[in-house]
């Protein structure tokens, strides 16, 4: 069965830090693959995707993620995090019909 | 681009009642919708998956005598939370997409309906 992993519950950085988020996926083929992020109280809003091609996806927000086949992981980066960044983060992947995504990770911001 | 609209973002009724959520695509036309459940501090949990003109299709464990959903046209869904009680309170969110499959469009989420029964 296909399953997305994200193995940090919660992450805190200071502002103006690098941020890497992992996730992780097990699927029997590529899987799609997204990042969202759920501010709290909200929906979820696209960050980027990744179908094929390129394997170092550019989104919104500065944000940035790299398609790992070797590792089975879709790791979501930024070079510097904002305070406006604090918020939750989900990995979702599936095939052709539906997502599975994974628990979330939180993110906080130290001023 | 791409904005999904869900109404009401917040609702408190009494035990037994009903519940009727919508879901809106605004600028877009959805052929396949999804509902959502999220528990505090927990993942999306998918409850159906819904093309517009045809039945809904329910995950395994969810009740669809429950939860009746609706998608009669290609711009509105409804989920329909019948004789509601406490352990139905929760986080629903749908989300919305162009085409059939997941390398049509990405869904679309709305804003969410947080539903309290007392």
């Amino acid at each position: 069965a296909q399953s997305v992993t994200q193995p940090d519950i919660h992450i805190t950085v200071s502002e103006g830090a690098s941020l890497e988020l992992r996730c992780n996926y097990s699927y029997g083929a590529t899987p799609y693959l997204f990042w969202y992020v759920q501010s709290p109280g909200q929906g979820l809003q696209l960050l980027l995707k990744y179908f094929s091609g390129d394997t170092l996806v550019q989104g919104i927000k500065g944000f940035e993620a790299e398609f790992k086949r070797s590792q089975s992981s879709f790791n979501l980066r930024k070079p510097s995090v904002h305070w406006s960044d604090a918020a939750e983060y989900f990995c979702a992947g599936g095939g052709s019909y539906q997502l599975t995504f994974g628990k979330g990770t939180k993110l906080s911001v130290i001023p | 681009g791409a904005v999904v609209s869900q109404h009401p973002s917040w609702v408190i009724c009494k035990s037994g009642t009903s519940v009727k959520i919508e879901c809106r695509s605004l600028d877009f036309q959805a052929t396949t919708m999804f509902w959502y459940r999220q528990f505090p501090k927990q993942s999306l949990m998918l409850m159906a998956t819904s093309n517009e003109g045809s039945k809904a299709t329910y995950e395994q464990g969810v009740e669809k005598d429950k939860f009746l959903i609706n998608h009669a046209s290609l711009t509105l869904s409804t989920l329909t939370v019948t004789s509601a009680h406490p352990e139905d309170s929760s986080f629903y969110i749908c989300s919305a997409r162009v085409g059939f499959r997941t390398d049509d469009q990405p869904q679309h989420f709305g804003d969410g309906t947080r539903l309290s029964i007392l």
